[in-house]
């Protein structure tokens, strides 16, 4: 059973707009959400994260937004540059040292 | 944030052999955390490694299978044993890095392929 869902598998965007990343999750106890970016050939990299008390973080060209209710968080990336064209994944935590982990999103920016 | 070195980078390995993957850590860690991404799969825990103890196990995999050391406070193996095909995957570690705000970094992976 997938507790975090990454619905969309790949996203095209141009250089310079808006990149929208989505991730979906079923369980409301998990109380800490992370962005990972991984490139070929490397192992997921820290992107950023967010506590389930906030409902929004910013990091320079990177914002996760929260939304409880919903059970949702976006990563949005702006403006979306090319060496941002790499497999996002969403995780999420429940208090365990157990993330758990989206399928992943490739994103591609077009130059 | 802690680097972390992780070999072999891959490997292609016989059928019914084993295949031990090595984490060293520049830091001292308590916990090292083994995944394993399956093709077009999300990455799961297989295990969490514990120093001077015995690694817990994640529903679904079994000592036996992927016997984890952890000798020490900076290093860790996993080894996949017995390899089928359905084995071949991507294998990371990871520790929790508190210089990223309590993310994980991740070791650069192992993409094993069973022949």
């Amino acid at each position: 059973d997938q507790q975090v869902k990454q619905n969309s598998p790949s996203l095209s965007v141009q250089e310079g707009r808006i990149s929208i990343l989505n991730c979906d999750y079923t369980n409301s106890m998990f109380d800490y959400f992370l962005w990972y970016k991984k490139y070929p050939a490397e192992g997921p990299t820290f992107l950023i994260s967010i506590s389930s008390i906030k409902d929004k973080n910013e990091d320079g060209r990177f914002t996760v937004f929260l939304n409880k209710s919903a059970k949702h968080l976006s990563l949005h990336i702006v403006p979306s540059q090319p060496g941002d064209s790499a497999v996002y994944f969403c995780a999420a935590s429940g208090g365990a040292n157990n993330l758990f982990f989206g399928t992943g999103t490739r994103l591609t920016v077009i130059p | 944030s802690a680097v972390i070195s992780q070999k072999p980078s891959r490997d292609i390995c016989q059928r019914g052999t084993s295949l031990t993957i090595q984490c060293q850590v520049d830091s001292q860690v308590t916990m090292m955390f083994w995944y394993r991404q399956q093709p077009g799969q999300s990455l799961t825990l297989i295990a969490t490694a514990n120093q001077g103890s015995e690694a817990t196990y994640e529903s679904g995999f079994v000592i036996d299978k992927f016997p984890i050391s952890r000798p020490n406070l900076t290093f860790s193996t996993l080894t996949v044993s017995n390899l089928s095909p359905e084995d071949s995957s991507i294998y990371l570690c990871s520790v929790e890095d508190r210089a990223v705000n309590y993310g994980y970094t991740f070791g650069s992976g192992t993409r094993l392929t069973v022949v």
